[in-house]
């Protein structure tokens, strides 16, 4: 257990829904990264916050949002639901280092499924 | 930007010998290289790292090393055991742009 933690751990909803992921870094983590792993697929970097803002962007989607909130959990936003928008999606939290390198941990995921 | 490739894309091992993958970055910048490992349904979980000025580092069975002039760095797994089969990433991080670019994962199988 990384001590990060994602909800829900499934969800099933339609095309051109919109869902909200969560996640809670571990305890004195102030950055938050969330990911999207789809089929047999790597890693893909989405967005990264660091105590409250965003430091950086990767792919992300602009159908998809993110933020991070004063108490540093943060929230996932897919809105206008496709097919290939169904992925794991995975938040990962690492401590306040000196920045030249952080260790970076894990949750357990959301599963998405997009009918 | 980061470009991380990684090889091979499936590896399959005698239970007891070694197993090598390994991981090429574009990105002279980056200067952090952690490997994970990914059980099924689980999430990736950290086993090893090795910053730019180190060249290898050792954790019982798991080695990683890392060639900087070449850009390529290998995890290496030693008398590997059926608990050893997972997917493995590589990233590579770049302290400029705060971003990771993970490889495209290996999955190893440990036959018993």
């Amino acid at each position: 257990d990384s001590g990060v933690t994602q909800t829900p751990k499934h969800l099933i909803t339609a095309t051109g829904q919109r869902v909200t992921l969560r996640c809670s870094p571990r305890s004195g983590d102030l950055s938050v990264y969330w990911y999207q792993q789809s089929l047999d697929q790597g890693l893909q970097f989405l967005i990264h916050y660091y105590n409250g803002e965003e430091r950086a962007k990767g792919n992300i989607l602009e159908r998809f949002s993110a933020q991070q909130f004063p108490d540093l959990h943060s929230e996932l936003n897919l809105s206008s639901l496709e097919l290939g928008d169904s992925a794991l999606y995975f938040c990962a939290s690492s401590p306040p280092g000196t920045g030249s390198w952080v260790k970076q941990f894990f949750g357990p995921g959301t599963r998405l499924t997009v009918l | 930007g980061e470009n991380v490739e990684q090889h091979p894309s499936t590896l399959s091992v005698q239970e007891g010998d070694s197993a090598v993958i390994k991981c090429t970055y574009s990105d002279s910048a980056s200067n952090y290289f952690p490997w994970y490992k990914q059980e099924l349904g689980k999430g990736p979980q950290l086993i090893i790292d090795i910053r730019s000025n180190v060249g290898e580092k050792k954790d019982q069975r798991i080695a990683v090393t890392l060639n900087k002039t070449a850009k390529h760095f290998s995890l290496h797994i030693t008398e590997t055991q059926p608990e050893d089969s997972a997917v493995y990433f590589c990233a590579a991080f770049d302290s400029g742009t705060y971003k990771y670019i993970f490889g495209t994962g290996t999955r190893l199988k440990v036959l018993a």
